[in-house]
């Protein structure tokens, strides 16, 4: 089955306590991206991927910090978080963004609600 | 610059009755135009995009939204409304030129049918 996995679906940490949230695709996709989900803001982008080594910053990256090592994999890491980084995050991926083909919606995974205490 | 707008944080519909979510949106070039949806709990599937041509697009789940260029909105309708349609529902645009890739996506609407 195609589809993008987030784990973990929940987590409760505290302040400055490194932790990472994994993401993995199974679709071959070259784009990726995380947001976070927050009342009132809708979906804000944090980092996307274009491809394998390529990352670039979204709309909100302050404290966040990704890497694409793999096709699959897009990891998201929060080096020292903060109660204002509690959210609901989200990964998606789709097939391509760039040029005539690049014209295709995104998969979204599950989701993954953070709560920083 | 891309933008998109979702004037309507909520709303509320009988069952059976027809809906409407509206979307605006504001590009230098074409619009490229998606709709989603996010039922509780869940994450964002995709409904239907707009592309060119045919201004009607058909999605998912009896869905549809037509693209008007001259008001610069993507309305997403459906003729009879069911209970199971209440959702959170998003609109995004992504400009065909300027070199952006990536998508826009509205704040959000609120979709409550009422039994």
């Amino acid at each position: 089955e195609a589809q993008v996995t987030q784990n973990p679906r929940y987590l409760i940490t505290v302040t400055g306590k490194k932790l990472t949230v994994t993401c993995s695709q199974n679709m071959n996709h070259e784009y990726m991206s995380w947001y976070r989900q927050d009342p009132g803001l809708g979906l804000r982008q944090i980092y996307y991927s274009m491809n394998v080594e390529v990352t670039d910053k979204g709309d909100v990256p302050e404290g966040y910090k990704v890497s694409r090592k793999e096709k699959r994999n897009f990891p998201l890491i929060l080096e020292s978080p903060s109660p204002n980084q509690t959210s609901l995050y989200f990964c998606a991926s789709s097939l391509s963004v760039r040029g005539g083909t690049g014209i295709v919606e995104q998969y979204f995974g599950p989701g993954t609600r953070l709560t920083v205490t | 610059a891309q933008s998109v707008a979702q004037p309507e944080d909520q709303v509320n519909v009988a069952e059976g009755n027809p809906l409407t979510v509206k979307c605006t949106y504001s590009v230098s070039g074409n619009p490229y135009l998606f709709w989603y949806v996010q039922y509780p709990n869940r994450g964002l599937q995709f409904l239907l995009k707009y592309i060119t041509g045919d201004n009607l697009v058909k999605g998912s789940y009896g869905f549809e939204a037509e693209f008007n260029k001259s008001q610069t909105s993507f309305h997403l309708k459906k003729p009879s409304a069911l209970v199971s349609d209440s959702a959170l529902y998003f609109c995004a645009v992504r400009d065909s030129s300027g070199g952006s890739y990536i998508p826009t996506f509205g704040r959000g609407t609120s979709l409550i049918v009422h039994p």
